[in-house]
């Protein structure tokens, strides 16, 4: 129940296409889902992150859709650049403690092909 | 220095060594992580520190040695360790409220021959 799959493992992408990063969870409790972005060589950074309360969240190119009732939540790149190759982690973690709990999914790995 | 700091940043070490990995962060936060990534894995939880106490170990080894002497500090002691904790080892920090978001350091590349 505290398992976050992600899915695809990974994705290649021309140019200016959209990049779709899919992830579903089974804990109702979680209540924060964030996505991360890795570089090699660098930790993860925050990248966008939603809350239950609304189905979607728009930050420049990157857009996360939620489905409470599916407990899936999705990650969108529109115009997709060579720069945003990288490996996207999606997470999920809940509230109501002093400190963040996240479960990470196991990454998807981007290539985007100028 | 800004953010999140980790040193050494490469470690070859044997299984009878003992070493240590160090983190700084420089953002006024007050929660500490360790997190370890290993290839094809979801990065795993290892100990949480919120002001400076241990809320959280996640069924690590003993192996594995946490401390953290303030909210700006937190080292990993190892010793003994096996082949299988070869890998990226992820320090953290953020805000003490729940549902903040986290800021990774680079993490300490550890290989354990």
């Amino acid at each position: 129940q505290q398992q976050v799959k992600q899915s695809p493992q990974s994705l290649i992408v021309q140019k200016g296409g959209i990049s779709i990063i899919n992830c579903a969870y089974e804990n109702t409790a979680f209540d924060y889902f964030p996505w991360y972005q890795q570089f090699p060589g660098k930790g993860p950074a925050l990248l966008i992150a939603i809350r239950p309360d609304v189905s979607e969240k728009k930050e420049g190119r990157f857009t996360i859709s939620f489905n409470k009732s599916a407990k899936q939540f999705s990650l969108h790149i529109m115009d997709s650049q060579p720069g945003d190759s990288a490996t996207y982690f999606c997470a999920a973690s809940r509230g109501g403690g002093a400190t963040n709990k996240l479960i990470f999914g196991t990454g998807t790995l981007l290539a985007v092909q100028p | 220095e800004t953010g999140v700091t980790q040193t050494p940043r490469h470690l070859v070490m044997g299984m009878t060594n003992k070493k240590s990995l160090k983190c700084e962060q420089h953002l006024g936060h007050n929660a500490m992580y360790w997190y370890k990534q290993s290839a094809k894995k979801p990065l795993e939880l290892m100990f949480v520190y919120n002001f400076k106490e241990q809320t959280e170990n996640n069924s690590v080894p003993s192996r594995f040695s946490p401390e953290c002497p303030n909210s700006s500090h937190l080292f990993l002691h190892l010793h003994t360790l096996q082949p299988e904790d070869s890998a990226l080892y992820l320090c953290a920090s953020s805000q003490e409220h729940s549902n903040q978001p986290q800021h990774f350091g680079d993490g300490t590349r550890l290989s354990i021959l």
